[in-house]
């Protein structure tokens, strides 16, 4: 089973704070690093793909960067919200031909609450 | 509209009993997963089915089966042999289970085994 660790666990900022958190998957055989919003009693919703070493994404206030090379990625919000309160989840997908290619693996998430 | 429906949302079962999750999704997707998630853990994979009548293991298959006779329905039965069963099961599903395909997910369904 492949590790892929999420940290913190959780997280609570005040409402206009900057924050970061971390995903760690393996750096060998790597195809693409998912991240994804899970709102309570809602269904998680897809945030960014990551696929390159370097890669940056954004979407609005949240964005994400990537290093396939030491095997982690960051997720940033600024200006945090209380509707950005939500359990945040990367998702590992390995290469094609082996076995985790037709599969994603998903951290432990991390539960980020932003008090108003 | 698009998109999984799960049902039930919440399921009672007495121990011993074998029963059905549902799953189905009108996305025309290709591949389909199921998920259990426990407090503390993240998503962990039971099943996952890339096509019609096709099916492979996922992390924790043991005490669970499926089956996958039509594209859009993919049904999940938690059998007396999975040892803890309570938990939260989400349904997902991908275009196809490869490439940079995100996956979409269901409500989900809380079963709780008395």
């Amino acid at each position: 089973i492949l590790n892929v660790e999420q940290s913190p666990q959780s997280l609570h900022v005040q409402e206009g704070d900057s924050t970061n958190f971390t995903c760690s998957f393996p750096s060998s055989n790597f195809y693409a690093l998912h991240w994804y919003r899970w709102e309570t009693a809602k269904s998680p919703e897809a945030l960014f793909v990551m696929t390159l070493n370097g890669d940056e994404k954004k979407k609005g206030r949240i964005s994400a960067t990537l290093n396939t090379k030491e095997g982690y990625s960051y997720l940033y919000i600024k200006g945090s919200q209380p509707e950005d309160s939500a359990t945040y989840l990367c998702a590992f997908r390995g290469t094609a031909g082996g076995t985790s290619y037709g599969k994603l693996t998903f951290g432990q998430g991390t539960i980020l609450t932003v008090h108003p | 509209d698009g998109g999984i429906t799960q049902s039930p949302k919440y399921l009672f079962r007495k121990e011993g009993q074998n029963v059905t999750l549902s799953c189905e999704q009108n996305l025309n997707h290709d591949a389909m997963y199921w998920y259990r998630q426990d407090p503390g853990q993240g998503l962990r994979l039971i099943y996952y089915s890339q096509i019609v009548n096709d099916f492979q293991k996922g992390d924790i298959a043991e005490g669970y089966s499926v089956s996958r006779e039509k594209k859009e329905s993919f049904p999940l039965t938690v059998t007396s042999a999975q040892k803890n069963p309570t938990a939260f099961y989400l349904c997902a599903s991908s275009i196809f289970s490869g490439g940079y395909n995100e996956q979409f997910f269901g409500p989900g369904t809380r079963l709780t085994v008395l």
